[in-house]
């Protein structure tokens, strides 16, 4: 149990679809991140969030849309993927942005 | 540009001890963070190192030398559960502080 839970664990979506990836962190973390991890290719990161104000947006296409409300959640909003965004997605939390950071499980994606 | 380079694959004997390599090439450092990933689950930190010198944490140890821009993590006594890729990555300073990662060394302990 690493204190940082995602829902759900496995999706699949059409190209036309909306749904949302939900991140959650119980360890009191500051700071949030989502990744990606796609086959042969190392983590990309996506978002940064420090104290719920987004800090890093690593050019990621506007059909990724990033939410967080709070210090403790953190969600990917997804609208009109394509079939090359199909990849595990990870959050991850740390205390502070220099810190260790710890993941979640993920959610694996396939987009049809 | 910006690179991190491991093995992509290793194989070692249960028991034995196995040295990961992991050289970088980044704008500015400010740490490396060593992480294991088994199949279909998250990363999970093992060590960091900002300071040149060898870390020991229990069967596993991590080692940086900046001048060289060269780390490696050592694994002791290895055990089946060991199988896992492991992900070398480096936090970059000033204003690039995010972590660069490698594409991972995957591990496979054979009895």
């Amino acid at each position: 149990e690493t204190g940082v839970t995602q829902t759900p664990r496995h999706l699949v979506m059409g190209m036309t679809n909306k749904k949302s990836l939900k991140c959650e962190q119980h360890l009191g973390h500051n700071a949030m991140y989502w990744y990606k991890q796609s086959a042969k290719k190392p983590l990309e990161l996506m978002f940064v969030y420090n104290f719920k104000e987004q800090t890093e947006n690593n050019s990621v296409p506007s059909r990724f849309s990033p939410e967080c409300p709070n210090s403790s959640h953190l969600f990917l909003h997804l609208h009109t993927l394509q079939p090359e965004d199909s990849a595990l997605y990870l959050c991850a939390s740390s205390q502070d942005a220099n810190n260790e950071q710890f993941f979640g499980p993920g959610t694996r994606l396939t987009v049809l | 540009g910006q690179n991190i380079d491991q093995p992509t694959e290793m194989t070692a004997t249960e028991g034995a001890i196995v040295q990961i390599n992991c050289t970088y090439q980044t704008s500015g450092f400010n740490g490396l963070f060593w992480y294991q990933q088994h199949a279909g689950e998250a990363p999970t930190f093992l060590s960091y190192n900002v300071l040149d010198g060898l870390e020991e944490k229990g069967r596993f140890s991590s080692f940086l030398s900046r001048s060289k821009g060269y780390s490696y993590l050592l694994l002791k006594e290895l055990q089946m559960k060991d199988s896992a890729s492991y992900l070398c990555a480096v936090r970059g300073a000033g204003n690039n502080r995010k972590l660069i990662w490698g594409l991972g060394t995957s591990l496979a302990v054979n009895p």
